[in-house]
């Protein structure tokens, strides 16, 4: 059962215009969602993170919306760079607000490539 | 860099074989995980630690499988009798107190011929 769906595995933008990448999940009960970025070889890169309490978070050139009525969020980058060309993963864990222990569950990747 | 280390970065061994993959953590990560992910798949979970204690562990874990943290420090992986299904990538990741980020080391690369 994929509780965090990516539905697109890869994306194509030119250099210097916006990248969405979508991310879907099914568990009512998350409440905090993150953004990572992994270059081959290496491990994933915490990107951002959002909470459930909020609908948007911005740092720099990401920002994360979060529907949680549609049980959907999207990673915007703005503009894009071709240090971006990476996979991208959408992750989710919930018990962020009682503190208690969540493993973070993934999606199946995006992989963004930037265009000159 | 995270702070995550992980050794060794890439093993190739034969099938029936026994492996182990180290992690050592930053001190502050009282919590430590264990992800694995193959090709075209996001990382799965495996199992975790808080401090010592291992508290949770996957259906991916077989009996095959063990991992150990002792004194709440690094942690070790190993995989006994390996198959060619357990060819993925070792992820191990730190998290600390009040924080919803895991922080991921680089990885160990598990290939078994």
């Amino acid at each position: 059962d994929q509780q965090v769906k990516q539905n697109s595995p890869s994306l194509s933008v030119q250099e210097g215009r916006i990248s969405i990448l979508n991310c879907d999940y099914t568990n009512s009960m998350f409440d905090y969602f993150l953004w990572y970025k992994k270059y081959p070889a290496e491990g994933p890169t915490f990107l951002i993170s959002i909470s459930s309490i909020k609908d948007k978070n911005e740092d720099g050139r990401f920002t994360v919306f979060l529907n949680k009525s549609a049980k959907h969020l999207s990673l915007h980058i703005v503009p894009s760079q071709p240090g971006d060309s990476a996979v991208y993963f959408c992750a989710a864990k919930y018990g962020i607000r009682t503190g208690t222990a969540s493993k973070l569950t993934f999606g199946t990747g995006t992989r963004l490539q930037v265009t000159l | 860099d995270t702070g995550v280390s992980q050794d060794p970065r890439h093993k190739i061994t034969k099938r029936g074989q026994n492996v182990t993959f180290r992690c050592d953590p930053i001190s502050e990560h009282n919590r430590l995980y264990w992800y694995r992910q193959t090709l075209g798949q996001g990382p799965e979970f495996l199992t975790y630690f808080q401090n010592e204690a291992q508290l949770e562990k996957s259906r991916l874990l077989s009996d095959r499988f063990s991992a150990e943290r002792p004194k709440g420090s690094f942690s070790t992986l190993e995989i006994q009798r390996t198959e060619q299904g357990d060819s993925a990538m070792y992820l191990c990741a730190g998290h600390g107190e009040g924080t919803g980020e895991l922080f991921f080391g680089e990885g160990s690369r598990l290939t078994v011929l």
